[in-house]
């Protein structure tokens, strides 16, 4: 199968600590997104690449965060300085853009900051 | 992006129809309406989406109303493995993101 992968499936950390997570998104879709999802919540858009650029970034993207897609392949969100409140579930999509937007999201990768 | 509303929990029995309700009032004409349900410790996953006409998948059928305020989701034999969190979205082809709400809980019983 070679849908999205997400990695690591699971990171615990202490606050204020530095965490990456990486993404490899399905091989011939140019759109790469990433969201975050609390308990009981659907998942919150976070930014998206369309090749390398990045396009588009919610305000819920604070300065703490950052994300690349250096060669339109897969992708790195980082988390400077942990907070308590960053703990969740953080998911990968990829899509083909051009046409309709079927975004296939990966399994994610759950942080816990203590 | 429109707003989509969505009951907080559902159930159906094994083998019948499950009717998923969303209501997106405030869609716009180039905005479709995605489907997809997520299943615990899972990534979402696509189910199905339309603009205008029902549609019609291995998975499921959508069925949009005239005036697009509201649409249907049908899993026509429900199984046990249905049971999930059914998210509704309205975006257009430019849109970069999907807007997730709470979603419905689909609980499917024996």
């Amino acid at each position: 199968d070679t849908g999205v992968s997400q990695n690591p499936r699971h990171k615990i950390t202490k606050r204020g600590q530095n965490v990456t997570f990486r993404c490899d998104p399905i091989s011939e879709h140019n759109r790469l997104y990433w969201y975050r999802q609390t308990l009981g919540q659907g998942p919150e858009f976070l930014t998206y690449f369309q090749n390398e650029a990045q396009l588009e970034k919610s305000r819920l993207l604070s300065d703490r965060f950052s994300a690349e897609r250096p060669k339109g392949s897969f992708s790195t969100l980082e988390i400077q300085r942990t907070e308590q409140g960053d703990s969740a579930m953080y998911l990968c999509a990829s899509s083909f853009g051009g046409g309709v937007l079927e975004q296939y999201f990966g399994p994610g990768t759950r942080l816990t900051v203590t | 992006d429109a707003k989509t509303t969505q009951p907080p929990s559902m159930d159906c029995a094994e083998g019948r129809a499950a009717n998923l309700p969303c209501n997106h009032s405030t869609i716009s004409g180039n905005e479709y309406v995605y489907w997809y349900r997520q299943i615990h410790s899972q990534g979402p996953q696509y189910i199905i989406h339309g603009l205008k006409n029902n549609e019609t998948n291995e998975m499921a059928s959508l069925i949009i109303t005239e005036d697009r305020k509201s649409s249907t989701l049908i899993l026509p034999h429900a199984t046990l493995r249905d049971t999930a969190v059914y998210y509704c979205t309205a975006g257009g082809t430019s849109y970069g993101k999907l807007t997730f709400g709470q979603g419905t809980i689909l609980t499917v019983h024996p």
